[in-house]
C-alpha cells in the first residue's frame, strides 16, 4: 500500500462546482502539504499543516481551503472551481528538514 | 520574493557521460538544499540533500553547494537512460523562531540521456 494516498487520481468538473481532494498517510508524519504543479511553473505550495490545530497558507492559497481531520488526513477543497485551477495536485508529508514524501497526484480539469 | 532558478532544458547527454544540473537561489539565509527527481507522469522523489558547503556523494550522484555564490548543483556520473527525468531543485526557507520549514521549488530541468 502507498504511504501517501490521494483520491481521486483524476477528476473532471465544471466551473463553479465544489471539489474536494483527499489525502491520507500511513507514514506517521505530523507535517502535511498540498502543492499544485503546472507546466512551466513548477511546484507551488497551496497550504500546509504541522499538526491538526495548525493550518497555514502557502504561496497560492486564494480559491482553496483545507481541513486537517486527523493526523493522517488532510483534504483540499475548491469551493467554486475555475478553469485556471486545472492542474496536477500533490499531497506530501514530511518528518522535517525538507524531506517530502509525495502522493501519486490528482489530475484536476475544470471545464 | 524568494526564488529558486533552474535552466528548464532539455539537457541532453549521451549514455555514460556526466550530466550537470544547476540551481541558484535568492535567499541568503537558506539552510537546506534538495534535489528531487520526477519521472514523466509520476510524483517527485527525493534523491539528494545537502546542508554544508562542499560536495556530497551518493552512488552516481554528487550534490555540490556553494552558499557564498548561492549555487547548488547535481552531477550524475555514468548517466543512464533511466536517469531521464525532470530534476527539481528545492531550498528550505527556514522561518526563524518557529522551527517550521517550507520548501521553495525551482521549475525543474528536464534531462534526456541518449542511448
Amino acid at each position: 500500500d502507498a504511504d501517501v494516498t490521494q483520491t481521486p487520481r483524476n477528476r473532471i468538473t465544471k466551473t463553479g462546482k465544489r471539489i474536494m481532494l483527499e489525502c491520507s498517510q500511513t507514514k506517521g508524519h505530523d507535517r502535511m502539504y498540498w502543492y499544485r504543479q503546472d507546466p512551466g511553473l513548477g511546484l507551488r505550495l497551496i497550504y500546509y499543516s504541522f499538526d491538526v490545530k495548525d493550518i497555514n497558507k502557502g504561496e497560492i492559497s486564494d480559491g482553496y481551503s483545507v481541513s486537517r481531520q486527523a493526523q493522517a488526513k488532510f483534504s483540499l477543497s475548491l469551493e467554486s472551481a475555475i478553469p485556471n485551477q486545472t492542474a496536477l495536485y500533490f499531497c506530501a508529508t514530511s518528518e522535517g528538514q525538507g524531506k517530502l514524501f509525495f502522493g501519486s497526484g490528482t489530475q484536476l480539469s475544470v471545464l | 520574493q524568494k526564488e529558486v532558478e533552474q535552466n528548464s532544458g532539455p539537457l541532453s547527454v549521451p549514455e555514460g557521460a556526466i550530466a550537470s544540473l544547476n540551481c541558484t537561489y535568492s535567499d541568503r539565509v537558506s539552510q537546506s538544499f534538495f534535489w528531487y527527481r520526477q519521472y514523466s507522469g509520476k510524483s517527485p522523489e527525493l534523491i539528494m540533500s545537502i546542508y554544508s558547503n562542499g560536495d556530497k556523494e551518493d552512488g552516481r550522484f554528487t550534490a555540490q553547494l556553494n552558499k557564498a555564490s548561492q549555487y547548488v548543483s547535481l552531477l550524475i556520473r555514468d548517466s543512464q537512460p533511466s536517469d531521464s527525468a525532470t530534476y527539481l531543485c528545492a531550498v528550505n526557507q527556514a522561518y526563524s523562531g518557529a522551527g517550521s520549514y517550507q520548501l521553495t521549488f525551482g521549475k525543474g530541468t528536464k534531462l534526456s540521456v541518449i542511448p
